[in-house]
């Protein structure tokens, strides 16, 4: 069962604009979300995190919020640079479950000139 | 490098042989995680191990995967009798702690393909 979903698996977006990524999940258990982004042939990268007891989270360009009623988190990168372009996964850790980190598919962003 | 170190980056192997995935984690960190990732996918959580324990094998297959974080050296992901489903990337990550809130670091992974 996918608990984490990232129903957009692209997004294109002109550099210096915003790019805003979505996630969505199930699970209510869950207590901690990261964000990641990944390269080709490279492993995931951590960005940023945030923990359920905030809905708000700001480092540097990217901004992760939090909506716990409708369990919805997302990733802004402001202004967006060319080499942002990579696929950015969203994860999720719940309170009943250790370190395990369950993710969603990814979604592919391309920053364009 | 202080960071996640994996090796090989590339293994490949007849159906029926064996695979051996290192993990060296980040300096400082105790906490080790294996992941699999099938192409057009993302990660899947496989086992989570501290110095000498398996903390949480629930994403570990029943048969032909075992995993171990001896006190000396480096976390062995091992894949018996491997057949052609097995062909993915294995990532592992590590952390400071693990039941509480910290970010896992990954390494680069190894791809092993299944001839």
């Amino acid at each position: 069962d996918q608990q984490v979903k990232q129903n957009s698996p692209s997004l294109s977006v002109q550099e210096g604009r915003i790019s805003i990524l979505n996630c969505d999940y199930t699970n209510s258990m869950f207590d901690y979300f990261l964000w990641y982004k990944k390269y080709p042939a490279e492993g995931p990268t951590f960005l940023i995190s945030i923990s359920s007891i905030k809905d708000k989270n700001e480092d540097g360009r990217f901004t992760v919020f939090l909506n716990k009623s409708a369990k919805h988190l997302s990733l802004h990168i402001v202004p967006s640079q060319p080499g942002d372009s990579a696929v950015y996964f969203c994860a999720a850790k719940g309170t009943d479950s250790w370190g395990k980190l369950q993710f969603g598919a990814g979604t592919q962003v391309v920053v364009t000139p | 490098n202080a960071g996640v170190m994996q090796n090989p980056r590339h293994l490949v192997r007849r159906r029926g042989q064996e695979a051996r995935l290192r993990c060296s984690p980040m300096k400082g960190h105790s906490h080790v995680y294996w992941y699999r990732q099938l192409p057009e996918e993302g990660l899947k959580f496989m086992v989570y191990l501290q110095k000498e324990n398996i903390i949480d094998e629930s994403g570990m297959p029943k048969e032909r995967f075992s995993a171990e974080f001896p006190k000396e050296g480096p976390s062995i992901l091992r894949i018996q009798q491997v057949v052609r489903g097995d062909s993915a990337a294995y990532f592992c990550a590590s952390s400071r702690q693990g039941e509480e809130n910290q970010p896992q670091h990954f390494g680069d992974g190894t791809r092993l393909s299944i001839l």
